[in-house]
């Protein structure tokens, strides 16, 4: 079956304590996507790649990292979380070369609570 | 910078009604836009995609149209029905030849039996 996959799923964690949120696709798709949907704000891209070794920030990038290794998985590692990253978290994929994408494909999200 | 904005926030209509969502963008220069629904507490799942240069796409009861030259789709559901019922998205690929993606706040639409 075609999809995104996101590990965890829910995750509650203290400030400061570094974190890692894994994305997997197994359509060998170019592009990849995190984004963070918060209330009042909608959805808003953090980074994205748009192959292996190819990443560039969205519009909310700070405090957030990603690295594209391999082309089916695009990690998002908080160093450093802090409370203002509570947030609900979604990867996407699609295929796309040269920016020209197509339909995204979304995993099933990562509640993430920062105390 | 582009902006989406999809009104009305929020809709509630009677089963069997036909209805019409709204996104507007305001750069008219994309490669693309697309049209998701999101269950709550669920991920997003795309509905229809409609490159810049098509006017419109069909999916089922589902109809998209594009117009770029005043920055403006529309998503039209015909025969609603309780089972409808969630948020409708619209997000652009702008075509400066990046992989951004702006989204819309969407419109949550509820369908009374």
């Amino acid at each position: 079956e075609a999809q995104v996959t996101q590990n965890p799923r829910y995750l509650i964690t203290v400030t400061g304590k570094k974190l890692t949120v894994t994305c997997s696709q197994n359509m060998n798709h170019e592009y990849m996507s995190w984004y963070r949907q918060d209330p009042g704000l909608g959805l808003r891209q953090i980074y994205y790649s748009m192959n292996v070794e190819v990443t560039d920030k969205g519009d909310v990038p700070e405090g957030y990292k990603v690295s594209r290794k391999e082309k089916r998985n695009f990690p998002l590692i908080l160093e450093s979380p802090s409370p203002n990253q509570t947030s609900l978290y979604f990867c996407a994929s699609s295929m796309g070369t040269s920016g020209r994408m197509g339909t995204q494909y979304f995993g099933p999200g990562t509640r993430l609570l920062v105390l | 910078k582009q902006e989406v904005t999809q009104i009305p926030a929020a809709l509630s209509v009677p089963e069997g009604e036909n209805l019409v969502l709204n996104c507007s963008f305001t750069d008219s220069a994309i490669y693309n836009l697309q049209w998701f629904r999101q269950d709550p507490g669920k991920g997003l799942t795309s509905l229809l995609l409609i490159q810049s240069s098509q006017r419109e796409q069909t999916s089922g009861r589902l109809n998209a149209s594009l117009d770029k030259s005043s920055g403006r789709s529309t998503l039209y559901i015909a025969a609603s029905q309780p089972g409808d019922s969630a948020t409708y998205l619209c997000a652009v690929h702008g075509s400066s030849n990046t992989g951004k993606l702006i989204f819309g706040q969407g419109t949550t639409l509820q369908v009374k039996p």
